[in-house]
């Protein structure tokens, strides 16, 4: 089982719609998880952050953390063009330190006119 | 402006040759990484560092080596033995107060 599960998608909403993003983790003891947005051929930029459980939000954006079902989401409201990227879900990858992470394969998001 | 610099952007590779790959940052963070993007695929992890003169493996080491002589320097060198160099690199520093890894722009490295 992969640590970290993402959905490839691609999912497509329409343009003011609520696009909503899922991602799944194996290891139970994870704390912190992120969530980046790739614009294709650019490089990710971190938009969310979350430690703890419930909803955080920013702007638009709201990310949502269950840690008994071991799920995180991303929330985009009111989606727009812009927002067409694909987003990848990070959660600290187990053991050794470092803060490493490990990352979905992301979800492909694109938001139609 | 603070922040992570990689180069170059593009990087072209012939048969049998070692290339490097540049990663400076100026945000004094303690921790450097490396990874790789395939087409289609999410980021998987080559070697870190966490503090000058140290450095450690990730999943994909293989083919690959790196040094960590100072600070703000991680350069990646992608030897002849990595048989499929064709990817996405990316470079990432994080700091112990600020928890998000923060990413350069990438190199795209192709085989000639």
């Amino acid at each position: 089982q992969k640590e970290v599960e993402q959905n490839s998608g691609p999912l497509s909403v329409p343009e003011g719609a609520i696009a909503s993003l899922n991602c799944t983790y194996s290891d139970r003891g994870s704390q912190s998880f992120f969530w980046y947005r790739q614009y294709s051929g650019k490089s990710p930029e971190l938009i969310m952050f979350i430690y703890s459980n419930g909803d955080k939000e920013d702007g638009r954006f709201t990310a949502q953390l269950n840690k008994a079902s071991q799920y995180v989401s991303l929330l985009i409201r009111d989606s727009q063009p812009s927002d067409s990227a694909t987003y990848l879900c990070a959660a600290p990858a187990g053991g050794g330190g470092g803060n490493k992470l490990t990352f979905g394969t992301g979800t492909q998001l694109k938001v139609e006119l | 402006d603070g922040g992570i610099t990689q180069s170059p952007k593009y990087l072209f590779r012939k048969e049998g040759q070692n290339v490097t790959l540049s990663c400076e940052q100026n945000l004094n963070h303690d921790a450097m990484y490396w990874y790789r993007q395939d087409p289609g695929q999410g980021l998987r992890l080559i070697y870190y560092s966490q503090i000058v003169n140290d450095f450690q493996k990730g999943d994909i080491a293989e083919g690959y080596s790196v040094s960590r002589e100072k600070k703000e320097s991680f350069p990646l060198t992608v030897t002849s033995a990595q048989k499929n160099p064709t990817a996405f690199y990316l470079c990432a520093s994080w700091d112990r107060r600020n928890q998000p890894q923060h990413f350069g722009d990438g190199t795209r490295l192709s085989i000639l």
